[in-house]
């Protein structure tokens, strides 16, 4: 079945523009994670959601930063005036969301490419 | 607090030689370990993950991996490396129960002809 998508694939914005970047999930799976790929960086957790319940944010940066998720499905994340430094790779994960189950496992999306210029 | 320290960030092997790529995590409850493959301009794939059960882990393309507790350490192997296993790897940890992934910085490999 289709995996994990997101888009844009690349996204070239200039300083202080606001830009959103979009998570396809795959089908019945009710945990979507957002994650910032830096450079050299590991991936850094930005925010989760599961089901109906509020969101863990705590990964946010700034309150330059939002997401939500609508209907349960689809995913935005939204950046609000940009920086060079919000340059990197976004990448989305869902997963089954059945943590009482045990391991949860996550699949990623191909990413999106976000340069601040 | 997790954490998961992966020892070089650049690996480098002759293809046909043995690939060992090297994750330490801490964690204060049983672990669960994964390791993921990312290919350039490519998301995350999972190459293997363990939960509980038996330590010796094999995933997918050859790869394997060893959960030593005594050593707090889930080290991926594969006796034979090809050049379609030039990648980046990370490895992370998530505390049994809970959805967060602790990653580490990720190791390159590069396979040399």
């Amino acid at each position: 079945g289709a995996g994990v998508s997101q888009s844009p694939s690349n996204k070239v914005t200039e300083k202080g523009k606001d830009v959103e970047l979009r998570c396809d999930p795959i089908s019945g799976h009710t945990a979507l994670y957002w994650y910032r790929q830096s450079l050299g960086q590991g991936l850094e957790f930005l925010i989760y959601f599961q089901g109906n319940s509020a969101p863990d944010k705590s990964g946010l940066p700034s309150d330059r930063f939002s997401a939500e998720r609508t209907g349960g499905s689809v995913s935005t994340l939204t950046i609000q005036r940009t920086q060079q430094e919000d340059s990197a790779v976004y990448l989305c994960a869902s997963s089954l969301g059945a943590i009482n189950l045990g391991v949860d496992t996550q699949y990623f999306g191909p990413g999106t490419r976000l340069t601040v210029l | 607090a997790q954490s998961v320290t992966q020892l070089g960030s650049h690996v480098s092997v002759s293809e046909g030689a043995l690939v060992l790529l090297r994750c330490n995590y801490s964690s204060s409850v049983p672990p669960y370990l994964f390791w993921y493959v990312q290919y350039p301009n490519q998301g995350l794939q999972l190459l293997l993950k363990y939960t509980t059960g038996a330590t010796l882990v094999k995933g997918i393309n050859g790869f394997e991996a060893e959960f030593k507790k005594s050593e707090t350490s889930f080290h991926l192997t594969k006796p034979s490396a090809h050049m379609s296993d030039a990648a980046e790897y990370f490895c992370a940890v998530s505390d049994s129960g809970t959805y967060k992934y602790i990653f580490g910085t990720g190791t390159r490999l590069k396979v040399l002809a």
